[in-house]
């Protein structure tokens, strides 16, 4: 069963906090995906990665940064959390080249609260 | 760049009633389409997609056709159950720079009640 796991389903930090998320896949998918949650917004790209230390911004890259070091990890972070950060965050994954076809395989979410 | 309309929510509907959800989108050429769900407390999944212009995606009852005419991949089914409570989101496929990402509505809360 193909799976994209997220390290925190809830997470309370202060402002001013480094704050670290956490997604792992096991299907071998080359493109990884953060996205941020928000009623009335939907789903808004953070940034996303097409390969082991490449990342390209998204929609909304600002307060961001993420790291790719190995295929299967992708990290958020939130180099000093602000209150405007409070959200649910979504990891997405999905093969490289499947074109059009490609179905993107989603996490469970974390949702943050910064305080 | 591309975008996608869905109909505002939440649609509250009882159970067994006809459902419709809107989704319009504006792109260069001809995306594929998708429809993703959203239940309580998980993450997103696909429910349908849909190629090419006159494809018919359907899944669990749900249905979608890309109609290229007017721009639109609505949502339908005809006999909703309290288990269809859920996010909806409309989604299209984009390809530029050597990367791909879908761009996804906004959104549509459905609850079905009893």
């Amino acid at each position: 069963d193909v799976k994209v796991t997220q390290s925190s389903r809830y997470l309370v930090k202060r402002t001013g906090e480094k704050v670290f998320l956490e997604c792992v896949q096991d299907m071998d998918h080359e493109n990884m995906f953060w996205y941020r949650q928000d009623p009335g917004l939907g789903l808004r790209l953070i940034y996303f990665s097409y390969d082991v230390k490449m990342k390209e911004k998204g929609d909304i890259p600002e307060g961001y940064s993420v790291s790719r070091e190995k295929k299967e990890r992708f990290s958020l972070i939130l180099e000093s959390a602000s209150t405007n950060q409070t959200s649910m965050y979504l990891c997405a994954s999905s093969l490289l080249g499947g074109g059009s076809y490609n179905e993107q395989f989603f996490g469970p979410g974390t949702r943050l609260t910064v305080l | 760049g591309d975008s996608v309309t869905q109909m505002e929510g939440p649609v509250t509907l009882s159970e067994e009633a006809f459902l419709t959800i809107n989704c319009t989108y504006t792109a260069t050429g001809y995306p594929s389409l998708f429809w993703y769900v959203q239940y309580p407390g998980e993450g997103l999944q696909l429910l349908l997609k849909a190629t090419k212009a006159d494809d018919k995606g359907s899944n669990k009852g749900f249905e979608a056709t890309y109609r290229k005419e007017t721009t639109s991949f609505h949502l339908e089914k005809g006999s909703v159950q309290v288990s269809d409570s859920a996010v909806y989101f409309c989604a299209l496929y984009e390809w530029g720079g050597g990367s791909e990402k879908l761009v996804f509505g906004k959104g549509t809360k459905l609850t079905v009640n009893p």
